[in-house]
């Protein structure tokens, strides 16, 4: 069984200040894990993954990962937040011996303040 | 250019009728996932196919159907069964087996019933 947690349903931040979007993750086998952006009535976009190699994984609009396998946390950070990154946000996790379904968190609604 | 294509974008549904929501990718992926995202719920997977003519259930596949009869085409029926089907409906893609990296996901089918 393969199962995510966002703790966070709403996180708040001041513009220009930094930001982190929790998540933490429960799999059998080693995981496979991915961070996703929803825009209002849109599809999910593909921000980064985990797959092995660097515990600290860059993606898109200068986002970041931390994989931490102690912990089961795949932290989403950013060094300093715009306004326009204001969406939902999605981890998700598989198992690497898993070849279909990823399993999807429930979302945090990331609100970035001028 | 690539990608998923969703139809309808906004849908409305009678009491008692059956309606087919289109997905169309031109990725040349093997796999191919139906969601359900409700409010607050996050993504739940409704069906999933990771091969031409053959399907599985996912976690909430009552009151639906799908067909796999073409790579590029994954069409979701929601019939009369289902009981609450308004909600916004994602279609997903990606590479088959072990080289599921990460999905790529349409715009989205909004279906209202009235």
């Amino acid at each position: 069984a393969q199962s995510v947690a966002q703790p966070e349903d709403q996180v708040n931040v001041a513009e220009g200040n930094p930001l982190t979007v929790k998540c933490t993750y429960s799999v059998s086998g080693n995981p496979y894990l991915f961070w996703y952006v929803q825009y209002p009535n849109r599809g999910l976009q593909f921000l980064l993954k985990y797959i092995t190699g660097d515990n600290l994984v860059k993606g898109s609009y200068g986002f970041e990962a931390e994989f931490n396998k102690s912990q089961t946390s795949f932290h989403l950070k950013k060094p300093s937040a715009l306004v326009s990154d204001s969406a939902l946000y999605f981890c998700a996790v598989r198992s690497n011996t898993n070849a279909g379904k990823s399993t999807f968190g429930d979302g945090t609604t990331l609100t970035v303040k001028p | 250019d690539g990608g998923i294509t969703q139809s309808p974008k906004y849908l409305f549904r009678k009491e008692g009728q059956n309606v087919t929501l289109s997905c169309e990718q031109n990725l040349n992926h093997d796999a191919m996932y139906w969601y359900r995202q409700d409010p607050g719920q996050g993504l739940r997977l409704i069906y999933y196919s990771q091969i031409v003519n053959d399907f599985q259930k996912g976690d909430i596949a009552e009151g639906y159907s799908v067909s796999r009869e073409k790579k590029e085409s994954f069409p979701l029926t929601v019939t009369s069964a289902q009981k609450n089907p308004t909600a916004f409906y994602l279609c997903a893609s990606t590479q088959g087996g072990v080289n599921n990296y990460g999905y790529t996901f349409g715009s989205g089918t909004r279906l209202t019933v009235v």
